[in-house]
């Protein structure tokens, strides 16, 4: 069955500065989100990405799909106390009994030290 | 417009008791899914449904849990009876169709003492 390994688990940072978020699949990649989880509540939908290579940015998230590599990373530019919270990616996939399957990543939790 | 809703969000109860979750999805959502996470396992599929009817339930731990789908506004997810190691926040999510994003609920925190 296909896996979804984020790395790193979890990470510190100061605000200003600049991460990345990996997210490595076991198996072919046919779309990737990312969400975005603040403790106690629900996963908010950040982004998804459909074909290789493709690129998405909102405000100062970004995220790209290579297929080749089966990976997507999420990248924070001047990262901010509001972007601390677990991230996750998620990528739909099909069962060898042909149901449709919803997998997620592991997560990573970040915070941002102001 | 109103996101998924979830009740109760918060449920402490003892063990072998029944527990039942609600949830309603986002209108004109075909598909509604039920997931538990917890800190040693995440986010795992419990059962989804499309157009009401369940299409795949392998992710449901146990016959102690069921799940329906009544009608396209209303969802319950059961646990009987219930025991400690069922204790996790269980979200319930909704999307259009099968390779559009899902949004979720907030999620009931369960405790099962």
């Amino acid at each position: 069955s296909q896996e979804l390994e984020q790395s790193p688990q979890s990470l510190i940072v100061q605000e200003g500065k600049n991460l990345t978020i990996n997210c490595t699949s076991s198996k072919t990649l046919y779309g990737l989100y990312w969400y975005k989880q603040k403790y106690g509540e629900g996963l908010i939908f950040l982004m998804m990405l459909q074909k290789g290579g493709e690129e998405k940015s909102h405000e100062k998230i970004t995220a790209k799909l290579d297929e080749k590599k089966q990976q997507s990373s999420l990248h924070i530019t001047a990262s901010q106390p509001s972007h601390a919270g677990i991230y996750l990616c998620g990528a739909p996939g099909v069962t060898t009994s042909g149901t449709y399957k919803y997998i997620f990543g592991t997560g990573t939790r970040l915070k941002v030290l102001a | 417009d109103a996101g998924v809703i979830q009740s109760p969000r918060h449920e402490v109860t003892e063990m072998g008791q029944e527990v039942t979750l609600r949830c309603k999805p986002i209108s004109g959502h075909d598909y509604l899914f039920w997931y538990r996470q917890t800190m040693m396992r995440g986010l795992e599929l419990l059962i989804y449904f499309n157009n009401n009817v369940p299409i795949d339930d392998s992710g449901m731990p146990e016959d102690r849990f069921s799940a329906k789908m009544p009608n396209a506004s209303f969802s319950t997810l059961k646990i009987q009876p219930s025991e400690p190691r069922d204790s996790a926040v269980y979200f319930c999510a909704s999307s259009p169709s099968p390779n559009q994003p899902q949004h979720f609920g907030d999620g009931t925190r369960l405790s099962i003492l």
